[in-house]
């Protein structure tokens, strides 16, 4: 089965500053890539996806996410982050029509 | 477009009871899919329903059980609930693109 891992539980981060949140997946076949994010008691609201074509994908909200299937990850990246980005970040995979998800990673953005 | 709606939002039960809840997915979407979310164990999915047919399961116990109706709306039935069972469900409806659109969710709290 595929598996998702998000490394940071928790990311502290002061507003303006970039930020990098990571995402690692167990199997590079036939995957397609999601990130969601989650504001407190909301359902999740889709961020960006990779399908095929450019590793580079770029999302709502100024984040972007780079697929490399070599280290078989879905990093994703805002240059410059606001306080209204807090919240829940997850990382999802579809393997086959089984959806896969991360076990989040919260966003604190400071001011 | 209208988005994935859910109801009931908010819903407070007692141990042993048995609970529906119900979920309408975007116009023109087949895939209907549950997912159990608890601080603990995170996003788990429940199960997905394509066209009235359940398509994939998760590892829950028979006591979770959904359906999907001809016009792609479905429920979930949790029976003999239990205090674990308190948990915010989301309901998603499947895109052409492999992505799920989420709902606000319906926060269960089992007393």
């Amino acid at each position: 089965a595929q598996s998702v891992t998000q490394l940071d539980s928790q990311v502290p981060v002061f507003e303006e500053a970039p930020v990098e949140l990571r995402c690692n997946y167990s199997s590079s076949v036939s995957v397609y890539l999601f990130w969601y994010v989650q504001y407190p008691n909301q359902g999740l609201q889709l961020l960006l996806k990779y399908l095929s074509g450019s590793t580079l994908v770029k999302g709502i909200n100024g984040f972007e996410a780079e697929f490399n299937k070599s280290q078989t990850s879905f990093h994703l990246r805002k240059p410059s982050v606001h306080i209204s980005d807090t919240a829940e970040y997850f990382c999802a995979v579809n393997n086959f029509n089984k959806f896969y998800f991360g076990s989040g990673t919260k966003l604190n953005v400071k001011p | 477009k209208a988005g994935v709606t859910q109801t009931p939002r908010y819903l407070i039960k007692t141990r042993g009871q048995q609970v529906t809840l119900s979920c309408s997915p975007i116009s023109g979407h087949r895939s209907v899919s549950w997912y159990q979310q608890t601080p603990g164990q995170g996003l788990q999915f429940l199960f997905e329903y394509f066209s009235e047919t359940q398509r994939n399961k998760g590892n829950f116990p028979g006591r979770f059980s959904g359906r999907q109706f001809s016009n792609s709306r479905s429920e979930m039935n949790v029976s003999t609930l239990e205090l674990g069972d308190s948990a915010l469900y989301l309901c998603a409806s499947g895109g052409k693109d492999y992505e799920q659109y989420f709902g606000p969710g319906t926060r269960l709290t089992v007393t």
